[in-house]
């Protein structure tokens, strides 16, 4: 089943404007990744934040991360056009012992920046 | 370098037919997974590999086959196509455990 949920599924603002997608998980995690995905094309990461930290940067991108609520957020400051892409979080669940098991994603947001 | 190469990036079969989408890295990761991405689903983790001979299930196994002879391969094998199997599937991989994933281009499958 989907471990992520993205909020909203779908957002459209101003060019200029800030975007805040949100995401919702299930089970205990090593960290939480966000990924872009332009039509028709792979995704591409953006940022990963580990369960130990609460908030990180990357230019125009924080993310936050609260473990007792499993839920993050994504902020794009000063949206451009180019920044028009499907949005995703994934996962990356605990494992006793360590090592990873794939990633599990969100259902996404679309975002739109109209010129 | 070349990161995650998919092929073919399209391909269309009929059911019942067989056909192996290959995915190769130049990167040295260690970790490498297959996922099929349906409109409205997001993407879902068909099998993963830690490392070379090593392989297991992730969420939607049933139908597919992998196999990883060495780190740079591993090549998802659709035994007998199905209709319900139409998705676009994308390879990634990853240094190692914790860390961020490069994704390959997609495959997009139609089988008729």
């Amino acid at each position: 089943s989907q471990q992520g949920e993205e909020d909203p599924q779908a957002l459209s603002i101003q060019e200029g404007e800030n975007a805040t997608m949100n995401c919702s998980y299930k089970t205990s995690i090593n960290n939480l990744q966000w990924y872009r995905q332009n039509s028709g094309r792979g995704l591409v990461h953006l940022i990963l934040i580990r369960s130990n930290e609460r908030e990180k940067h990357s230019g125009r991108l924080r993310v936050t991360l609260d473990t007792s609520k499993k839920s993050s957020s994504l902020l794009i400051t000063a949206s451009r056009a180019a920044d028009t892409a499907s949005y995703f979080c994934a996962t990356d669940a605990f494992l006793e012992g360590g090592g990873a098991d794939g990633l599990t994603f969100g259902k996404g947001t679309h975002l739109i920046i109209q010129p | 370098n070349a990161g995650v190469t998919q092929t073919p990036k399209f391909q269309v079969l009929k059911t019942g037919q067989s056909m192996t989408l290959q995915c190769a890295q130049d990167m040295n990761h260690e970790y490498m997974s297959w996922y099929r991405q349906d409109p409205g689903m997001g993407l879902r983790l068909i099998h993963y590999s830690v490392g070379a001979g090593i392989t297991d299930q992730g969420e939607v196994p049933n139908g597919y086959n992998v196999s990883r002879s060495t780190t740079e391969d591993f090549p998802l094998r659709l035994l007998s196509a199905a209709p319900s199997q139409t998705s676009v599937y994308f390879c990634a991989s990853s240094y190692r455990a914790g860390m961020g994933y490069t994704f390959g281009s997609g495959t997009r499958l139609t089988v008729v």
